[in-house]
């Protein structure tokens, strides 16, 4: 079960440059979602998507854009990085229910802005 | 200021000591999880609470949802070292809504 995939796994970046990072999952969930972790605490909302076609922002959007082309595929783009971007980056994906939203997510990517 | 305030934000301990952590909000939720995350890998979900005053328990863990849906405890009794890691809680406001997170308490078992 291949759940949430992100790649890449690690990456370091130089200020100014642009990358995208990739998540898809194979659980047919409709809710997908972007997280950032800093050193020691919890997760902060970036952006989500409720289905193919429709995103909407988190708590700390500004930086970044995403886009929801398919279900399975939900990347998120960094245009110009800065060093308050460097952080661990989380994708997750629920199924929406009546009650309860359970997230699956990813192992994450480590990026380091220098 | 976080929707969810864990506390401790650290707690170490050594085995077989008991321990609760505790997640507050002034806001009602439909719904809390607890999520717990191991170095390197991404959150993994531990349990669900929907019902104010719920408790369920997981083998030494015990989840409680306060009456209000405001609050919720996690309980665990005879740490083990198997339990290091940060614990964090979510909320959902209504029912199939994305989830909050607090800031997640972060737990050390000694041996």
């Amino acid at each position: 079960n291949a759940g949430v995939t992100q790649t890449p796994k690690f990456r370091i970046l130089k200020i100014g440059q642009s990358m995208t990072l990739q998540c898809t999952q194979d659980m047919n969930h409709n809710y997908m979602y972007w997280y950032r972790q800093d050193p020691g605490m919890g997760l902060k909302l970036i952006y989500y998507s409720v289905g193919a076609g429709i995103t909407d922002k988190g708590e700390v959007p500004n930086g970044y854009n995403v886009s929801r082309s398919t279900t399975e595929d939900f990347p998120l783009r960094l245009e110009l990085a800065a060093p308050s971007q460097t952080s661990v980056y989380f994708c997750a994906s629920s199924y929406s229910r009546g009650l309860g939203t359970e997230a699956f997510f990813g192992q994450g990517t480590r990026l380091t802005v220098v | 200021t976080q929707l969810l305030e864990q506390s401790p934000q650290f707690l170490s301990i050594q085995e077989g000591e008991n321990l609760t952590v505790y997640c507050n909000s002034s806001s009602v939720f439909s719904s809390l999880q607890w999520y717990r995350q191991e170095p390197g890998e991404g959150p993994v979900l531990l349990v669900t609470v929907v019902t104010g005053g719920e408790v369920k328990k997981l083998k030494r863990l015990t989840f409680q949802f306060g009456d209000a849906r405001k609050d919720s405890s996690l309980h665990i009794t005879a740490a083990q070292p198997g339990d290091t890691g940060l614990y964090l809680c979510a909320g959902a406001r209504r029912a199939g809504n994305m989830l909050t997170f607090g800031g997640g308490t972060r737990l050390m078992v000694k041996p």
